[in-house]
């Protein structure tokens, strides 16, 4: 079984200070994602990596950073958190798509971040 | 651009009530439809998915069948139980040659089944 693992459930932090959540995945999947998720607005995606020190910007990426040093591993950074981040954080990983295969995400428990 | 409409919720049901939650998409060619659930407090699990037109996808008493023609992906169960209360997103990854892998969501539907 694929299994994602976020550092946190739950974490509380103060406006301006630096945060980091963790995403580690055991399967080799070469995508890892980061998505936030508030009431009304579903889902949304920060930024997803498909390799080793690659990044791509999603819907939503104002306001963070991302790092994959290892494949196994993508940390979402925000460098100077505000309360409207506010959310719940969901990190995801897939096989990379090819051969006309599109592979399903596996998401890890999800980080409640409370910034105050 | 890609997208994922779904009924509006919260649907309420008594146990043992059939179940359907309607998701139509908008994409180009054939994309993958999957359903996603999220118990309370909870990250999502994959509940099925369909890879191409007239495919079922089925998992836990849920069914879901690919239709090309009309565009939808609707969910369906029998029998529903209480612990299938939670809240249900319906999603799908376009076909665009290669590298295309990012997920867009419908907003989910809510579901709570009473006993």
């Amino acid at each position: 079984d694929v299994k994602v693992t976020q550092s946190s459930r739950y974490l509380v932090k103060r406006t301006g200070e630096k945060v980091f959540l963790e995403c580690v995945q055991d399967m080799d999947h070469e995508n890892m994602f980061w998505y936030r998720q508030d009431p009304g607005l579903g889902l949304r995606l920060i930024y997803f990596s498909y390799d080793v020190k690659m990044k791509e910007k999603g819907d939503i990426p104002e306001g963070y950073s991302v790092s994959r040093e290892k494949k196994e591993r993508f940390s979402l950074i925000l460098e100077s958190a505000s309360t409207n981040q506010t959310s719940m954080y969901l990190c995801a990983s897939s096989l990379l798509a090819g051969g006309g295969l599109r592979y399903e995400q596996f998401f890890g428990p999800g980080t409640r971040l409370t910034v105050l | 651009g890609d997208s994922v409409t779904q009924m509006e919720g919260p649907v309420t049901l008594s146990e043992e009530a059939f179940l359907t939650i309607n998701c139509t998409y908008t994409a180009t060619g054939y994309p993958s439809l999957f359903w996603y659930v999220q118990y309370p407090g909870e990250g999502l699990q994959l509940l099925l998915k369909a890879t191409k037109a007239d495919d079922k996808g089925s998992n836990k008493g849920f069914e879901a069948t690919y239709r090309k023609e009309t565009t939808s992906f609707h969910l369906e169960k029998g029998s529903v139980q209480v612990s299938d209360s939670a809240v249900y997103f319906c999603a799908l990854i376009p076909y665009s040659g290669a590298g295309s892998y990012q997920l867009t969501f419908g907003k989910g539907t809510k579901l709570s089944v009473i006993p």
